[in-house]
């Protein structure tokens, strides 16, 4: 099993651009999170998806636009990009039908620059 | 809101000594989880170990164990037998068990093994 895939792996931006990250989980979860991880800051939710067709806002949303296009999928998406949106981007997700102390599982992150 | 507290950036220990890393945790809840992860060199966010509120027993996997003190509100991790491979980001994470699914995480404590 492959878990839970990111892509891209590393991307630099130039102020202003925009980009989508993808993610996508081969596991049949219902739950699916977007985190971005900042020295110093630890993780910090920026959405989630509980199910397919709804998304949440987390603690650092704006900036940024979420697309649950089905179970599998989970898109992050960077209209125009900052410097301070510089970071580690992980995507997670969890099996939502086992109760909530199901943990999360993590891709492999996406590390982006903004310059 | 609940948050969780890493007031530990920076930890070392002797391979095969023991090291304890520290976590405490505000919340008004009372049925929640608690998480340690781990986070090697590779960016992968690993599950170390899990431990359900509700239960009085400190859970052990292998090597990790945790001292949980829910009165208050703490939860650190012990690594026993301390090896080259436990070197990471070490992060604490917190969940209610009930609506909210999102996960905090504290801001990390960097475990650096002295051979």
């Amino acid at each position: 099993n492959a878990g839970v895939t990111q892509t891209p792996k590393f991307q630099v931006l130039k102020t202003g651009q925009s980009m989508t990250l993808q993610c996508a989980q081969d596991m049949n979860h219902n739950s699916m999170y977007w985190y971005r991880q900042d020295p110093g800051m630890g993780l910090r939710l920026i959405y989630y998806s509980a199910s397919e067709g709804t998304t949440d806002k987390g603690e650092v949303p704006n900036g940024y636009n979420v697309s649950r296009l089905n179970k599998r999928e989970f898109s992050l998406r960077l209209e125009s990009a900052a410097p301070s949106q510089t970071s580690v981007y992980f995507c997670a997700s969890s099996p939502r039908d086992r109760g909530y102390n199901s943990p999360l599982h993590f891709g492999n992150g996406t590390r982006l620059t903004v310059t | 809101a609940q948050t969780v507290t890493q007031s530990q950036p920076e930890m070392s220990v002797q391979e095969a000594e023991t090291v304890t890393l520290s976590c405490t945790y505000d919340t008004s809840e009372s049925d929640y989880y608690l998480f340690w992860y781990k986070q090697p060199p590779s960016r992968q966010m690993i599950l170390v170990i899990r431990q359900e509120a509700y239960k009085q027993q400190n859970a052990t996997e292998n090597r990790f164990s945790v001292n949980f003190q829910k009165a208050a509100k703490s939860f650190s991790l012990k690594i026993s037998d301390s090896q080259l491979g436990d070197a990471a980001m070490y992060f604490c994470a917190y969940r209610v068990n009930f609506g909210n699914e999102k996960l905090t995480f504290g801001t990390g404590t960097r475990l650096t093994i002295i051979p």
